[in-house]
């Protein structure tokens, strides 16, 4: 089973719209993180934001949110007003355990987000 | 402030020979994550070290693939009588781990794009 997963493969957003990009996942550990990265057509991974198992507030970064709903298993990532320059690949990732690293990030599929003028 | 450094960011070699690839980490990052990226996916973990010592190896695909981190700062990642399935992007990341429970982000760099033909 997919311990990731990211059921949109491609979005098109009209610009300063807000944007949601879903991602489930699937683990039994009860300590866990997950990752937004943003990858644009350069290749490299830019971290967007965090969020803990045990954060009972749902993190924030700038224009980045992260809609965290544990019962469900899901953490979406939510853009506002989206720019011309958010137009890229987005992975959501998840680290299980409470070492942490052991088998390193594990990364859903990915969305393509293009946000159109 | 310098982020990971990946050298070389392309490579284009025959089936057969071998490879190397460089990282070179941010500077205070205690852990060093290898990834390997194929086109439409997201990054599949390798390997990764904590100084020098390489804590997990298992998830290397074939015994081909070997990692070293000599004194506990840059990193080799090398692919002996490389394959064209091996032809992906290939990811570094750096994180400082400072104990369970601690959010730990790994920062990517900006890869090396391997064709073997």
């Amino acid at each position: 089973a997919q311990k990731i997963t990211q059921t949109q493969p491609g979005m098109f957003v009209q610009e300063k719209e807000a944007v949601t990009l879903d991602c489930t996942y699937d683990t039994s550990d009860q300590s866990y993180g997950l990752f937004w990265y943003k990858q644009p057509s350069s290749g490299e991974m830019i971290f967007l934001i965090y969020q803990g198992s045990y954060d009972e507030q749902n993190a924030t970064e700038g224009r980045y949110s992260l809609n965290f709903q544990k019962a469900r298993k899901s953490a979406n990532l939510v853009i506002s007003a989206s720019q011309l320059g958010d137009s890229a690949m987005y992975f959501c990732a998840m680290r299980e355990g409470p070492g942490g690293g052991a088998d390193g990030l594990t990364f859903g599929k990915g969305t393509h987000l293009i946000i159109q003028p | 402030d310098t982020g990971v450094s990946q050298d070389p960011r392309h490579k284009i070699t025959k089936r057969g020979q071998n490879v190397t690839f460089r990282c070179d980490p941010i500077s205070e990052h205690n852990r060093l994550y290898w990834y390997r990226q194929t086109l439409g996916q997201g990054p599949e973990f390798l390997t990764y070290f904590q100084n020098e010592a390489q804590l997990e190896k298992s998830r290397l695909l074939s015994d081909r693939f070997s990692a070293e981190r000599p004194k506990g700062s840059f990193s080799t990642l090398e692919i002996q009588r490389t394959e064209q399935g091996d032809s992906a992007m290939y990811l570094c990341a750096s994180s400082l781990f400072s104990g369970t429970g601690t959010q730990e982000t790994q920062y990517f760099g900006p890869g090396t794009r391997l064709l073997v033909l």
